[in-house]
């Protein structure tokens, strides 16, 4: 196991509910992140947490909403969705080192969410 | 801006034969380079990882890769496959200098079959 816990595992919704993804990182890292992997295309950052504060956002269509109450957990709300939404959705963990570094740290991810929307 | 092409999107080996599996990129600058691996309905695992140190860089499960800047590649090997070792590989340089909190960028992927 990674140290990165993604729950639920598997998600079906239709598009009108709303929903939440989850991550509990155990390894005491000070950055999170949410990735979409769609079939045939690669791993496209979404958002970026670092000491809960956002600090990236790769123009994520509003229906999704994320939220990092501590530096443990990670939420991804979810409304409204669209067919195309539906992919694998993986949080990921790591120990950064600030601002003005490269990140050469790794992150730890979690075995992601398959979501299908309906 | 930083980029990574994994040459092959499939390689299909035989157990106990060679892995090559290919990654070139391109950047303006010395990056950090990582191979990830996903086994199905897992999550990503780290392999190994360069960041400007030895060129040569083993990881775990005996897999290795070179960095050869002259060629900016990253190609990843092992000497013998298993057939635990089928798997989607992913190559990835970490983000432009300058920007912050671990952007990457990966690859396409590359699935791994082992034959017996």
């Amino acid at each position: 196991e990674t140290g990165v816990t993604q729950t639920p595992r598997h998600l079906v919704m239709g598009m009108t509910n709303k929903k939440s993804l989850k991550c509990e990182q155990h390894l005491g890292h000070n950055a999170m992140y949410w990735y979409k992997q769609s079939a045939k295309k690669p791993l496209e950052l979404m958002f970026v947490y670092s000491l809960e504060e956002r600090v990236e956002n790769n123009s994520v269509p509003s229906r999704f909403s994320p939220e990092c109450p501590n530096s443990s957990h990670l939420f991804l709300h979810l409304h409204t969705l669209q067919p195309e939404d539906s992919a694998l959705y993986l949080c990921a963990s790591s120990q950064e080192m600030g601002d003005s570094k490269l990140a050469k740290n790794i992150q730890y991810f979690g075995a992601g969410t398959r979501l299908s929307v309906l | 801006a930083q980029s990574v092409t994994q040459l092959d999107s499939h390689v299909s080996v035989s157990e106990g034969t060679p892995v090559l599996l290919r990654c070139n990129y391109s950047s303006s600058y010395s990056p950090s380079l990582f191979w990830y691996v996903q086994h199905p309905n897992k999550g990503l695992q780290l392999l190994l990882k360069y960041t400007s140190a030895a060129t040569l860089v083993k990881g775990i499960n005996g897999f290795e890769a070179e960095f050869k800047k002259s060629e900016t590649s990253f190609h990843l090997t092992k000497p013998s496959a298993h057939m635990s070792d089928a798997a989607e590989y992913f190559c990835v340089v970490s983000g432009p200098k300058g920007t912050s909190y671990g952007k990457l960028t990966f690859g396409q992927g590359t699935i791994l079959t082992v034959h017996p």
